[in-house]
């Protein structure tokens, strides 16, 4: 079974230039999660989409990012215009997440480690 | 809301010691709790995973993890260390009522000396 893949999984960009980041989960797998990541600390929830639906976007700073999942397959996250203290790995999960708690396993993606200068 | 608190940020530990991580959480109900290890640079594997029952849960990589409610407590233990086990451990809490989102806590950075 294909695990949940990320692209691109290195980005450097300067600050307020935009980016986009893209995620493709494990087949099947109704909810999607994009965390973010910064060095030194623990995944932090930035939205998650229960098929293509939004079911959480409140840590999501909406005046710069965004994210869509179209079609309730692939999702992408943007930010526009980035900021120095955007710079963290950007995690894309999944999970079944339908029926019974024993789907809200959440698998990983590699990631895209964002630096901005 | 659910928080999760590891109140180690680095642990060193010899190569065939044990190993004992700690994690503390904060919620209401009878929380899901997760373990997920981290290599650098790369993403979040999940180690084990305790939703009910036994409160001993068994793990991959010969980790295991104990849920005690009286203590909030999900502590991650492993009897003898290997040199490949030296990474960032993430202790994590999930709910349904709160759909099912994971809340990490800050993470502790394993060392492991020859």
């Amino acid at each position: 079974e294909a695990g949940v893949a990320q692209s691109p999984r290195y980005k450097i960009i300067e600050k307020r230039q935009s980016v986009a980041f893209w995620c493709n989960p494990i087949s099947g797998h109704a909810t999607l999660y994009w965390y973010q990541q910064i060095l030194g600390q623990g995944p932090k929830l930035l939205i998650q989409f229960q098929n293509n639906g939004v079911v959480d976007d409140s840590q999501l700073p909406k005046d710069r990012f965004s994210a869509e999942r179209l079609k309730g397959v692939d999702s992408t996250l943007k930010i526009q215009p980035a900021k120095l203290e955007d710079s963290a790995v950007y995690l894309c999960a999944s999970s079944l997440a339908r029926g019974g708690r024993r789907n809200t396993e959440a698998f990983f993606g590699q990631g895209t480690r964002l630096t901005v200068v | 809301a659910q928080s999760v608190t590891q109140p180690d940020i680095h642990i060193t530990v010899s190569e065939g010691a044990s190993l004992e991580l700690r994690c503390n959480y904060s919620y209401g109900a009878t929380p899901y709790l997760f373990w997920y290890v981290q290599s650098p640079g790369q993403g979040l594997q999940l180690l084990l995973k305790y939703f009910s029952g036994d409160t001993l849960v068994q793990g991959i990589k010969g980790f295991e993890a104990e849920f005690k409610r009286s203590q909030s407590s999900f502590n991650l233990r492993k009897p003898s260390v290997h040199w490949s086990d030296a990474a960032e451990y993430f202790c994590a809490v999930g709910a349904r009522a709160a759909g099912n989102k994971l809340t990490f806590g800050g993470g502790t950075r394993v060392l492991v000396k020859p």
